[in-house]
């Protein structure tokens, strides 16, 4: 059965202070690993795909990378707008089109 | 502009009633999901679409219905059989490969 955790479940930064986010999937096959945000009360806001091992993707202070056992959401000197809940997906090679999430990880960042 | 319209954004049920929750896209993806999202429960996939006339069901399917009758549209009915609906709904939709899109989700409540 395909399974995703997420870690830290709660994380709390004071503005500019690094950090990173894990994901650690098993899944038959990987077709695509997905990261998300979502804020209170609204859907989750897609952020990167990435398809295999060594992949890297940036998006201003966001940067995620993927290994054939985990992913990792990089946050470089982050600001409190950055605070959210992020989601990791994976979807499996195969005839399903089925995602499965992690249970997130809320990010608090204090000014 | 394209994306995924899920009506109505707040939901109230009384006992034993079944009600529909609406979920359209535009994107002319072929896949289509329903999750149910409660507090530090992440996303559970309730059934989800990879075809016109076709559907699965998910993690959660009992006490929940779907139908696909054209591309654009999947709506999701829970009904009475569901002892404890209240939860926010959210509605994805992907291609294959591709993150999915989500919309931005009913809120649904027992009164």
């Amino acid at each position: 059965e395909d399974q995703v955790t997420q870690s830290p479940e709660a994380l709390r930064l004071q503005e500019g202070e690094s950090s990173s986010l894990n994901c650690s999937y098993t899944v038959s096959g990987l077709r695509g690993l997905f990261w998300y945000r979502q804020d209170p009360g609204k859907g989750p806001e897609f952020l990167f795909t990435l398809y295999s091992a060594g992949e890297e993707k940036e998006k201003e202070r966001l940067k995620a990378t993927l290994t054939k056992k985990e992913s990792f959401l990089h946050i470089t000197a982050p600001k409190p707008e950055d605070s959210a809940t992020y989601l990791c997906a994976v979807q499996a090679r195969g005839g399903s089109e089925k995602l499965v999430f992690g249970k997130g990880t809320k990010l608090t960042v204090n000014p | 502009d394209g994306g995924i319209t899920q009506s109505p954004k707040y939901l109230f049920r009384k006992e034993g009633q079944n009600v529909t929750l609406s979920c359209e896209q535009n994107l002319n993806h072929d896949a289509m999901y329903w999750y149910r999202q409660d507090p530090g429960q992440g996303l559970r996939l309730i059934y989800y679409s990879q075809i016109v006339n076709d559907f699965q069901k998910g993690d959660i399917a009992e006490g929940y219905s779907v139908s696909r009758e054209k591309k654009e549209s999947f709506p999701l009915t829970v009904t009475s059989a569901q002892k404890n609906p209240t939860a926010f709904y959210l509605c994805a939709s992907t291609q294959r490969g591709l993150g999915a899109f989500f919309g931005q989700g009913t809120r649904l409540t027992v009164v």
